[in-house]
């Protein structure tokens, strides 16, 4: 069965202070790996898609990478404006395109 | 805007009703799901559609229904033999075919809650 995990479950950080998001999961044969963002009371909003072992995205403050067991989100001198919970999810290859959903990680920057 | 919409945001039932939750999507899309979201949990699959007059359940259909008659449109029905129906539901589109990357694209939501 397919898992992700991600960590922390909560994160504060001032703004300024740089850090990272971590996704683990198991898969049999990853297809792709998607980083989204979630505001409260809001559908989540689609981030970045990372294929293979070694791949990188970036998007104004944000940058995703990708190993063969785990992912980072690594948020630069964050600001309050990117508080939200950061959802990751993967995609088997093979078959039906079923995505697993990892609980989160709810980030808080104070001013 | 290319987009999903779905409606309302709040919805409040009475227990042993059923009701409707309203998913359109103006993307394009082939395939269409529902999640569900609870707190301290992941998103949820119920249902999902691949193409129009086809659905399939996902990992917690029981006490819900859908269906897919237009291409644009996926309804959830949640049904009075739903135990535990007060949650977050979220409607999602995604590009067709299973070579596709499944990268989906969701709606605002609909908050359900049970009096």
């Amino acid at each position: 069965e397919d898992q992700v995990t991600q960590s922390p479950e909560a994160l504060r950080l001032q703004e300024g202070e740089s850090s990272s998001l971590n996704c683990s999961y198991t898969v049999s044969g990853l297809r792709g790996l998607f980083w989204y963002r979630q505001d409260p009371g809001k559908g989540p909003e689609f981030l970045f898609t990372l294929y293979s072992a070694g791949e990188e995205k970036e998007k104004e403050r944000l940058k995703a990478t990708l190993t063969k067991k785990e992912s980072f989100l690594h948020i630069t001198a964050p600001k309050p404006e990117d508080s939200a919970t950061y959802l990751c999810a993967v995609q088997a290859s093979g078959g039906y395109q079923k995505v697993t959903f990892g609980t989160g990680t709810k980030l808080q920057v104070i001013p | 805007d290319g987009g999903i919409t779905q409606s309302p945001k709040y919805l409040f039932r009475k227990e042993g009703q059923n009701v409707t939750l309203s998913c359109e999507q103006n993307l394009n899309h082939d395939a269409m799901y529902w999640y569900r979201q609870d707190p301290g949990q992941g998103l949820r699959l119920i249902y999902y559609s691949q193409i129009v007059n086809d659905f399939q359940k996902g990992d917690i259909a029981e006490g819900y229904s859908v269906s897919r008659e237009k291409k644009e449109s996926f309804p959830l029905t949640v049904t009075s033999a739903q135990k535990n129906p007060t949650a977050f539901y979220l409607c999602a589109s995604s590009l067709p075919g299973l070579a596709s990357y499944n990268e989906q694209f969701f709606g605002p939501g609909t908050r359900l809650t049970v009096l």
